[in-house]
């Protein structure tokens, strides 16, 4: 258990609507992520941190923000969510080893209608 | 092409079977490679690592030949309990920072 939760769990909304999904950790790890899986495709990056308030954007960050203003929360916000946004959205910790391992939260289902 | 290519499946094995999953990724400077295993549903968890020399964990049995950029796990005496996707993972620099590439995984039952 890597000490990670995510809030919330499932959330339904409309198109246009903002959204944010939090992501919590107990366990002081400098680098987290956000990252979307869709049917069909790996999990891809959407913004990772480093660090309190240094962030940086993934694969497929557009329609996506973050924010980090303490080291335990990782915050993710679709500003304007739109139906290709419907997703699941995983948070991740990196590990302390040396290799990038990474240890995910439970998941958000998302879905835009 | 993807970066991390397996097939899709699914492998519906009987249990106690013995079965082998493949992968090959596109980054010759990749760095490191993981299986990890995802039930329904859920969060995808670490499996193991994946080292140049091949490793073994239990049952699982990991291989990687940079050469051909091919990445292998051998699961043996399959218990239902193996069923899920099993995803393969890449480490890659993208700038100055390292990042994961994600199969899109390769289903698994195991059936009685």
């Amino acid at each position: 258990d890597a000490g990670i939760t995510q809030s919330p769990r499932h959330k339904v909304t409309e198109t246009g609507t903002p959204v944010t999904l939090r992501c919590h950790q107990t366990e002081n790890h400098r680098y987290m992520y956000w990252y979307r899986q869709d049917p069909g495709h790996g999990l891809r990056l959407i913004h990772y941190s480093y660090g309190v308030k240094d962030t940086d954007k993934g694969e497929v960050s557009d329609g996506y923000s973050v924010s980090r203003s303490k080291t335990e929360d990782f915050l993710l916000t679709l500003e304007s969510a739109t139906s290709s946004q419907t997703s699941v959205y995983f948070c991740a910790i990196r590990g302390t080893g040396s290799r990038n391992e990474q240890y995910f939260g439970p998941g958000t289902r998302l879905t835009v209608t | 092409r993807k970066e991390v290519e397996q097939d899709p499946g699914p492998f519906n094995v009987p249990e106690g079977a013995t079965v082998a999953f493949n992968c090959t990724y596109s980054n010759s400077a990749s760095q490191s490679f993981f299986w990890y295993r995802q039930d329904c549903r859920k969060e995808p968890k670490l499996l193991m690592s994946v080292y140049s020399s091949g490793n073994e964990d239990g049952r699982f049995t990991a291989q990687l030949n940079r050469a051909s950029q091919y990445i292998s796990l051998l699961i043996r005496d399959s218990k239902l309990s193996d069923s899920a996707t099993y995803l393969c993972v890449v480490n890659n620099w993208v700038g100055s920072a390292r990042q994961l590439t994600f199969g899109s995984g390769t289903q698994l039952t195991v059936l009685p």
